[in-house]
């Protein structure tokens, strides 16, 4: 089955202590992105990735660092893990090469950081 | 820039009635526009989307949406809602004519939430 599969689902953290939550896709995808999901401003995207070894910044990445090593996976490493990071977080992946094609989600880590 | 505005938090309807979810974005050049739906303790699914052709686009569920140009909106619609279509809804955009750094970049909304009355 095609799907974009993230670990934890959930989260709970204590300021400063560092945390990775990872990302796998199947589909053979070259874009993979980051998103946070707050209440009140809907998705906001952090980092994203064209392909391996390529990585940049989306609209949010303060915080937050990414790696994309292999085609499949793309971790979202938070180093010293805040407050106001806690949200909803969602892994996307696509197929670059075409504009139209719409991406396909994880089912979410929501994540607390006390 | 691009950007969607979603200008209902929430949307109440009738079972049985039609539901419209409103949508409006802002490209600088051709947009392609999704909607996407996504269910409690879940991620968000596609629905549909609009590149290029016919103004009304069928998708998935049997929800359409109707692209108008002068209006630069994108409303979702259905003509029978159903109780299990009560859900959070995104709209989406990405420049097609931007072709710099981020240009996959899909810009959402900030959701409606539809609930569907039994």
């Amino acid at each position: 089955e095609a799907q974009v599969t993230q670990n934890p689902r959930y989260l709970i953290t204590v300021t400063g202590k560092k945390l990775t939550v990872t990302c796998s896709q199947n589909m053979n995808h070259e874009y993979m992105s980051w998103y946070r999901q707050d209440p009140g401003l809907g998705l906001r995207q952090i980092y994203y990735s064209m392909n391996v070894e390529v990585t940049d910044k989306g609209d949010v990445p303060e915080g937050y660092k990414v790696s994309r090593k292999e085609k499949r996976n793309f971790p979202l490493i938070l180093e010293s893990p805040s407050p106001n990071q806690t949200s909803l977080y969602f892994c996307a992946s696509s197929f670059q090469g075409a504009k139209d094609s719409p991406l396909h989600f994880g089912n979410g880590t929501r994540l607390t950081v006390t | 820039a691009q950007s969607v505005a979603q200008p209902e938090d929430q949307v109440n309807v009738a079972e049985g009635n039609p539901l419209t979810v409103k949508c409006t974005y802002s490209v600088s050049g051709n947009p392609y526009l999704f909607w996407y739906v996504q269910y409690p303790n879940r991620g968000l699914q596609f629905l549909l989307k609009y590149i290029t052709g016919d103004n009304l686009v069928k998708g998935s569920y049997g929800f359409e949406a109707e692209f108008n140009k002068s209006q630069t909106s994108f409303h979702l619609k259905k003509p029978s809602a159903l109780v299990s279509d009560s859900a959070l809804y995104f709209c989406a955009v990405r420049d097609l004519s931007y072709s710099g750094a981020g240009s996959y970049q899909l810009t959402f909304g900030k959701g409606t939430k539809l609930s569907v009355i039994p």
